[in-house]
């Protein structure tokens, strides 16, 4: 596509409850990013696919996330059982191969109320 | 670690110049620059590689001196467009080339 698309824009979720958030990169982009940014505050990185090596899921915060990503293009990312700490925007971005630009998705805003 | 800008925030006039600075703790192979607007997601400006490069970008340049692991942000005749926060990503090299970005610096240019 022509740009980083994400879905849903925006989730709200009851404390406890499983969210997916979903990425669909530039198509043709080989690395993709998940980056966590809370209200007013700078990007936190939470996970890094580069083809088709193993993933750098360095960043993320407890084993109550995941992230994949299928045939090297669309990612999820899942937070089970999530807390209100988890209450942010979440950042997908796409660069052609990691060592040029990103392009950012316009993120999901979840709120867990 | 997490790069460190400077200043935190800065008030310009239409027409006047600024400079943030980008400094990390760890060697670094390249520093991105992005802009951010209220409510969007950041924009990348541009990148530098070690090798003390300057880019411009418009009326918008940065240098990088991977000595002193720094990168500075040189925004000349201010526009109101230039108004945002801009962060800065650092890139260390090694296997992965995921970005660390900065604390940010919010920019308001008024008229």
């Amino acid at each position: 596509g022509a740009g980083v698309s994400q879905s849903p824009s925006n989730k709200v979720t009851e404390k406890g409850k499983d969210v997916e958030l979903r990425c669909d990169p530039i198509s043709g982009h080989t690395a993709l990013y998940w980056y966590r940014q809370s209200l007013g505050q700078g990007l936190e990185f939470l996970i890094y696919f580069q083809g088709n090596s193993a993933p750098d899921k360095s960043g993320l915060p407890s084993d109550r996330f995941s992230a994949e990503r299928t045939g090297g293009s669309v990612s999820t990312l899942t937070i089970q059982r999530t807390q209100q700490e988890d209450s942010a925007v979440y950042l997908c971005a796409s660069s052609l191969d990691g060592i040029r630009g990103y392009t950012f998705g316009s993120g999901t805003r979840l709120t867990v109320v | 670690q997490q790069p460190v800008q400077s200043p935190q925030a800065v008030i310009l006039r239409e027409g006047e110049d600024a400079v943030i600075n980008c400094s990390s703790s760890k060697a670094l192979y390249s520093v991105h620059w992005y802009r951010q607007k209220h409510g969007e997601a950041p924009v990348f400006l541009m990148i530098l590689l070690k090798g003390g490069e300057q880019k411009g970008h418009e009326k918008i340049s940065a240098s990088f001196n991977e000595k002193k692991q720094q990168s500075s942000l040189y925004l000349t005749a201010s526009q109101l467009s230039y108004s945002g926060t801009y962060f800065c990503g650092t890139e260390g090299g090694g296997a992965t080339n995921k970005l660390i970005f900065g604390t940010g610096t919010l920019l308001a240019v008024q008229p």
